[in-house]
C-alpha cells in the first residue's frame, strides 16, 4: 500500500511504552477536536474527540488532553502496540463553520 | 451499513481527461464532506453537503472541480480537464449534523 506522510515528524517508541503525540491548533474559536489515525493506503479513522468545555477525555487505552490557554492538544496512548503504528492527525472544528481543519500529522512507529 | 464507501479506489487518467468519483455515506448521516490529501499532508477540506444542499464550496480548488449530491444520499466529485497537480487521494466523509466525521478509504487519482 501507499505510504502516507513520508516526511512527517516521527515518534518512535518501544512496544509497551506509553506514547504522547502533540498538536498545536490554530483558532481559539474552535470548539471541537478530534484525533484520527491513518494507516497506509486507508482513510483516517476516528479515535477520540473532545469538546472545548472539557480538558480531558479518556477512551480505551487513549486519553486526549486539551489546553485552551496555549491552544494545545495531546493524545496519549497507553501500552503502545505494533498495531498503533500509523500517522496521527488532530483536527479542529470551528463553531461558526462546518469544516474540519487538519493539522500536519505525526508518524508513530512502534518498535517490537 | 459498513461505513463510507468510495469508488473507484484507484484511478489513472491522462492529463486533460475528466474524472468522476462516487461516495456513498453512512445512510443515517445527513452531512457529507470531500477532502483532498497529498503525500505528507493532512486532509484538505474541499466542500460539504447537508442533505442535498451544498453549504460550502469556496474551498474547491478551481472551477474545474464540482460536486453534487442530488438526492441527499450518494455524492459525486468531478474534476474536469485534469492536470498532473490534481494527483492526490480524494477522501469522502460523513457525519450527523454535530458529531465526528467518518471517512471512506479514499480514491487515489494519478494523472499521467
Amino acid at each position: 500500500g501507499e505510504s502516507v506522510g513520508l516526511h512527517l515528524p516521527t515518534l518512535s517508541v518501544q512496544e509497551g511504552d506509553n506514547s504522547i503525540i502533540n498538536c498545536a491548533y490554530s483558532n481559539s474559536a474552535s470548539d471541537y477536536f478530534i484525533w484520527y489515525k491513518q494507516e497506509s493506503g486507508k482513510g483516517p479513522q476516528f479515535i477520540i474527540d473532545i469538546r472545548s468545555n472539557m480538558d480531558k477525555r479518556q477512551g480505551q487505552r487513549v486519553t486526549v488532553l486539551l489546553n485552551k490557554t496555549v491552544k494545545h492538544l495531546s493524545l496519549q496512548i497507553a501500552a503502545t502496540q505494533p498495531g498503533d503504528s500509523a500517522v496521527y492527525f488532530c483536527a479542529e472544528l470551528l463553531n461558526a463553520g462546518n469544516m474540519l481543519t487538519f493539522g500536519g500529522g505525526t508518524r508513530l512507529m512502534v518498535k517490537p | 451499513d459498513t461505513g463510507v464507501s468510495q469508488n473507484p479506489r484507484h484511478k489513472i487518467t491522462k492529463r486533460g481527461q475528466n474524472v468522476t468519483f462516487r461516495c456513498d455515506p453512512i445512510s443515517e448521516h445527513n452531512r457529507l464532506y470531500w477532502y483532498r490529501q497529498t503525500l505528507g499532508q493532512g486532509p484538505e477540506f474541499l466542500t460539504y453537503f447537508q442533505n442535498e444542499a451544498q453549504l460550502e464550496k469556496s474551498r474547491l480548488l478551481s472551477d474545474r472541480f464540482s460536486a453534487e449530491r442530488p438526492k441527499g444520499s450518494f455524492s459525486t466529485l468531478e474534476i474536469q480537464r485534469t492536470e498532473q497537480g490534481d494527483s492526490a487521494m480524494y477522501l469522502c466523509a460523513s457525519s450527523f449534523e454535530y458529531g465526528e466525521a467518518f471517512f471512506g478509504q479514499g480514491t487515489r487519482l494519478t494523472v499521467v
